[in-house]
């Protein structure tokens, strides 16, 4: 099954709005946790990334929030910009990433 | 920034054949990682590999899969032989530290096509 998962499958939001994109994974052995970005046909690229034993981090316009206790975590994007308009993939693990199918999402100015 | 390049970007192969992908990590990174995407599919990892050694594979990395980073050089996945159901885009990554320490940096795919 499916470790790292990521419900929906794409997202609109309107510029200037809050992007909020989902992430749920089922191995509580999992420490780390990540966001990429992916353009078509570029390599993901790393955007955030916490530790187990951070509930919340922010960066800039990105904040990612991790619930332990319900096997989920999240990445908000505020103000957010037509040229947020990508793919985004979760990613959990330790030694490897195991990572979601990707949530596209669209910024309509 | 650094880096990771992969060569060629698309690979046209016969089934039966063997195919090398080469991947050239950043310079000082020590641990390099491949992964397998199949077309609507999500990314999944293969294999990572550490002073010359496979740390961890999945079941996706085959026995007709092989992977080698001789003398420094480029860092390679090598499919011997191949199969239609190869046919996917295989991402390379390297970091400089394993695990939580830094999350893999990653190159921009090669695109397998079994025929």
């Amino acid at each position: 099954g499916q470790q790292v998962k990521q419900s929906s499958p794409s997202l609109t939001v309107q510029e200037g709005g809050i992007s909020i994109l989902n992430c749920d994974y089922e191995n509580d052995m999992f420490d780390y946790f990540a966001w990429y970005k992916k353009y078509p046909d570029n390599s993901p690229t790393l955007l955030i990334s916490v530790r187990s034993n951070v509930d919340k981090r922010e960066d800039g316009r990105l904040t990612v929030f991790l619930n332990k206790s319900g096997k989920h975590f999240s990445l908000h994007i505020t103000a957010s910009q037509p040229e947020d308009t990508a793919v985004y993939l979760c990613a959990a693990g330790g030694a490897k990433l195991t990572f979601g199918g990707g949530t596209r999402l669209t910024v309509r100015p | 920034g650094p880096k990771v390049l992969q060569i060629p970007s698309h690979q046209i192969i016969d089934m039966g054949q063997m195919v090398t992908l080469n991947c050239d990590p950043v310079s000082n990174h020590l641990y390099f990682y491949w992964y397998k995407q199949i077309l609507g599919q999500q990314m999944e990892f293969l294999v990572n590999f550490y002073n010359g050694k496979v740390m961890e594979k999945s079941k996706l990395f085959k026995d007709q899969f092989s992977v080698e980073r001789p003398d420094g050089s480029y860092f390679t996945l090598k499919i011997q032989p191949t199969a239609l159901e190869d046919s996917a885009v295989y991402f390379c990554a390297s970091s400089l530290a394993f695990g939580t320490n830094q999350a893999p940096l990653f190159g921009e795919g090669t695109r397998l096509s079994v025929l």
